[in-house]
């Protein structure tokens, strides 16, 4: 899987969109970038993956840029309730020889400020 | 749909004892996977269960082990406890061997070794 870097920390206001950003310079062609977010004392919540193309759901947005180095998870108009750790991680979505654990590195701790 | 479920919420153990945890995948989901969640640090992979049987493993000691039963639950039992151990654990679930993607967690098990 790829090395991801994330900032440590970032701060946004309520209602504002919060943009995450995450590097990941080695990834190769058929590697994933996923993201997840964990709520103090929660389990870790999936919440959107791609390839190339940007993606969008109902929770966020994701942009990856044209050379696939780096990536946004946006959070269009951040709550209080979006506080919480977000993980960046690169990896294949399959694999012939079966499947290991996630790797997280130490994310990034967003605060959505009233 | 029933997500990944966990029981107990939170366990206390004495040093040297032994404890059971358990856990219910997503509704299609056969894989179950395991991680231990220090305070502060991110979740590391304790090990994957996959038709019954332990498939991949992490950089954690024989003291946990685990079970997979045929309607894909899964049980981690961790023996002869230590202070080391008070951690969250969580669990999650994936579809099929192979699959990278993304994995749904539990909301974790806090346990507390005194």
């Amino acid at each position: 899987d790829a090395k991801t870097t994330q900032p440590t920390s970032m701060d946004c206001a309520e209602g504002r969109a919060a943009n995450l950003p995450c590097n990941h310079s080695t990834i190769s062609g058929n590697e994933y970038v996923y993201w997840y977010r964990q709520i103090h004392s929660q389990g870790p919540q999936y919440i959107i993956h791609g390839l190339k193309n940007n993606e969008t759901n109902e929770m966020a947005s994701l942009i990856i840029t044209e050379d696939r180095k780096s990536s946004t998870l946006i959070l269009p108009h951040a709550t209080l309730r979006d506080t919480a750790v977000y993980y960046c991680i690169v990896r294949l979505r399959y694999s012939g020889g079966g499947a290991d654990g996630l790797t997280f590195g130490k994310g990034t701790h967003l605060i959505i400020q009233p | 749909d029933a997500g990944v479920t966990q029981s107990p919420t939170h366990l206390i153990k004495t040093r040297g004892q032994q404890v059971t945890l358990r856990c219910s995948p997503k509704s299609g989901h056969d894989t179950v996977s395991w991680y231990q969640q220090a305070l502060g640090q991110g979740p590391q992979f304790i090990f994957q269960y996959y038709e019954e049987e332990e498939r991949q493993r992490g950089n954690f000691p024989d003291r946990f082990s685990g079970h997979q039963f045929p309607n894909y639950s899964s049980e981690l039992n961790v023996n002869a406890l230590l202070l080391g151990d008070s951690a969250l654990y969580l669990c999650a679930s994936s579809p099929g061997w192979g699959y990278r993607g993304e994995q749904y967690f539990g909301p974790g098990t806090r346990l507390t070794v005194t």
